[in-house]
This record gives C-alpha cells, sequence and structure tokens, in this order.
C-alpha cells in the first residue's frame, strides 16, 4: 500500500541553524500539507501545496518557513534560522484531489532545536 | 472555544469499559476524521465521517456526527490496554483557494487501566 515518507525522523539543530525536513507524498497525489505538533499540544496547520505554489498558510508559517517541490517528487519544508519554539513533530500529508476525502499522513519527523 | 474541541480532555477507564469522546466544532465540514496519537509518535487514522453521514462504525469504534449541534462523538467499545493513547478529532474546511485543509483538537487522552 503506498504511503507517505519522511525523512529524517527525528533532527537535531543549534540554534539560528537552517533545516530542511523532507517528505516524499503518494505518487498519484496532488495536494501537500505540513502540519505541527510542539509536544504535547494539538496538530496545527502551517501550509497548503498544490500546483507547485502555496495554497494556504497559517500564521505560524512566517518568513522563516518555506516549502518547495523540487523534482515532482518530494516535498519539502525549509526553516531558514530556527527558534527554540520550533521544536516540536512536523508530519506531511498528502491528498489525491480535492475532491477526495482522506489526507495520508506521513510518520512525521522530530525537531529539537538546542 | 476553539474549532475541534474535544472533552474530555482526559479519561481513565478499566479494560473491558466503554470509553467515549466528544468533539465539537464552529465551521462547516467537509467531514470529520478522527485520529490515534500513541505518546509521541505518528497520527493514526481511524475512522472518517461524511458531512452528510450520521453514524459509521468500523470494528469496535461508533462515530456519531451532529451537523445541527456542530459535534461527533467516539466511542470505543470493550477497550483494552492497548488502546491507551491520544485520540484527535480533525475537521476538514475548505480554506483559502477552495483548497482543503484539517483543523485539530486538543485531544483527549485515554488510559486503559488492566
Amino acid at each position: 500500500e503506498p504511503e507517505v515518507t519522511q525523512t529524517p525522523s527525528h533532527q537535531v539543530t543549534q540554534m539560528g541553524q537552517e533545516v530542511i525536513l523532507r517528505c516524499v507524498p503518494i505518487s498519484n497525489h496532488l495536494y501537500f500539507y505540513w502540519y505541527r505538533q510542539i509536544l504535547g499540544q494539538k496538530v496545527e496547520f502551517l501550509v497548503s501545496f498544490y500546483n507547485n505554489e502555496i495554497s494556504e498558510k497559517s500564521e505560524i508559517f512566517d518568513d522563516q518557513f518555506s516549502v518547495e517541490r523540487p523534482d515532482g517528487s518530494n516535498f519539502t519544508l525549509k526553516i531558514r534560522s530556527t527558534k527554540l519554539e520550533d521544536s516540536a513533530m512536523y508530519f506531511c500529508a498528502s491528498i489525491r484531489g480535492n475532491s477526495y476525502n482522506e489526507q495520508f499522513f506521513g510518520p512525521g519527523t522530530r525537531l529539537t532545536v538546542l | 472555544s476553539q474549532q475541534g474541541e474535544e472533552d474530555p480532555q482526559a479519561l481513565s477507564i478499566q479494560e473491558g469499559e466503554n470509553a467515549t469522546m466528544n468533539c465539537s466544532y464552529k465551521t462547516s465540514i467537509n467531514n470529520l476524521q478522527w485520529y490515534r496519537q500513541n505518546s509521541g509518535r505518528g497520527l493514526v487514522h481511524l475512522i472518517l465521517i461524511r458531512s452528510n453521514e450520521r453514524e459509521k462504525h468500523s470494528g469496535r469504534l461508533r462515530v456519531t456526527l451532529d451537523t445541527s449541534k456542530k459535534s461527533s462523538s467516539l466511542l470505543i467499545t470493550a477497550s483494552r490496554a492497548a488502546d491507551t493513547a491520544s485520540y484527535f478529532c480533525a475537521t476538514d474546511v475548505l480554506g483559502a483557494g477552495n483548497n482543503r485543509k484539517l483543523i485539530w483538537g486538543l485531544g483527549t487522552s485515554l488510559a486503559v487501566n488492566p
């Protein structure tokens, strides 16, 4: 069964460093998402992406964040200069089309900013 | 109150008992989904109920949806210690540009005692 994959599973970085979180969505899916979950809190929508551009971004998704689909298979989330408060679990998700119902989630990347 | 608020926030029951969790939301939805998360791990999709459905079953899970009250409930029957986890409801809503996104609740932490 096809699945969304994410790498790395755990990333530790120093404050101020850039990180890139990688996701490989399901191959025939067209809509892509990043969500974030700070430890012990709820999952929060960060950004949606369709047709090689951002469809919507939340207030959390400030200028330090960017997303890219560089090669038609990977979908990346870049944080330019990490802060302590960026420490969280980051989930990638994809959905086949706007008329489908279920978003498929990756296993997540745990980002720890020291 | 926020979109997708669950209650109770924490629930502790004995093995074999039923567990009921509730979720309320504020805006129109395409569907409502329930997820399970073991401590700090990935999101496991449990069940999806469309906005035109009132009840759905999957194994020991029963979900109801009342769109007039903007609420849903998740019932786990004959609970097992392995059901111990956090349970989140997520509402599938139309975001900017008519793209979909999930808005998550705060979650219910379920402890099933052997």
